[in-house]
C-alpha cells in the first residue's frame, strides 16, 4: 500500500507570492490533515478535511486555506506569502479523522 | 480543552539501557493518544497509539506506552535503547469529538555509544 505522498518536497517562494501544495492520501483514507512545523513554534495543527468537508480548523489566518477533492487527494494554499510561513507542511491521512500516517512533508522557504 | 506536555525537552541515554520519555495530557474528552518519531529530515512515523482499548499499549520498534488515567500520563518506553532511535519524539493528544489534534513540543532522544 502506498503512502501519503506529498508535491513538491521543496518549494522557494518569495515575500507576497502564493504557494499550493498537495497531499494524496493512503488509499481508502478520507481524511486529510495539515500541519504546519517550524523550530520555533513546534508543530500546529491547520485544518482537517473529511470528504471534501472541512471540519476543523487551527488557529492560522485566512491567508491559509485548503480543499479536498473526491478522490481525497488534498490541497493548501497560501496567499500572500511571509517571511515567517517558511516551514515544513505536513499531511496526514487516516480513516476516522485521528491523527494518522504523515507524509514527508513540503519544506516552504519564503526569502 | 486539550493540552500536551511532553516533560523533557532532551533525554540523553547510553546504548542499552532503558529509555523514558514523559507525556502528561488533559482533555475534556476521552482522549485518543499517540507517540510519534521524527528523524532529521524526515517525515513523522506513527510508533503507537491508545485509542481506549488496552491500556498498555505496544509500538514498533520495541516501544510501548501505558496509558495512566488517574496521572493522565502517557509515557514512553523501551527496555533498551540502540542508536537508531536517536530522534525527536512527539506525544499527541487527539480528540473524536472535535477532530481536534495538538502536538507536545517534543523530546529529542540521544543515544551515546
Amino acid at each position: 500500500k502506498a503512502g501519503v505522498t506529498q508535491t513538491p518536497r521543496y518549494l522557494i517562494k518569495t515575500r507576497g507570492q502564493q504557494v499550493t501544495l498537495s497531499c494524496s492520501p493512503i488509499s481508502g483514507h478520507r481524511s486529510v490533515s495539515w500541519y504546519q512545523q517550524t523550530p520555533g513554534q513546534g508543530l500546529q495543527f491547520l485544518f482537517e478535511y473529511f470528504s471534501e468537508t472541512q471540519r476543523n480548523k487551527g488557529n492560522f489566518p485566512g491567508r491559509f486555506s485548503g480543499r479536498q477533492f473526491s478522490n481525497s487527494r488534498s490541497e493548501m494554499n497560501v496567499s500572500t506569502l511571509e517571511l515567517g510561513d517558511s516551514a515544513l507542511y505536513l499531511c496526514a491521512s487516516s480513516h476516522s479523522g485521528l491523527t494518522g500516517f504523515f507524509g514527508p512533508g513540503t519544506r516552504l522557504t519564503v526569502l | 480543552a486539550q493540552s500536551v506536555t511532553q516533560l523533557d525537552s532532551h533525554v540523553s541515554v547510553s546504548e542499552g539501557t532503558p529509555v523514558l520519555l514523559r507525556c502528561n495530557y488533559s482533555s475534556s474528552y476521552s482522549p485518543s493518544l499517540f507517540w510519534y518519531v521524527q528523524h532529521p529530515n524526515k517525515g513523522l512515523q506513527l510508533l503507537l497509539k491508545y485509542t481506549s482499548a488496552a491500556t498498555l499499549v505496544k509500538g514498533i520498534n520495541g516501544f510501548e506506552a501505558e496509558f495512566k488515567k488517574s496521572e493522565t500520563s502517557f509515557h514512553l518506553t523501551k527496555p533498551s535503547a540502540h542508536m537508531s532511535d536517536a530522534a525527536e519524539y512527539f506525544c499527541v493528544v487527539s480528540n473524536t469529538g472535535g477532530f481536534k489534534t495538538i502536538f507536545g513540543a517534543g523530546t529529542r532522544l540521544f543515544v551515546k555509544a
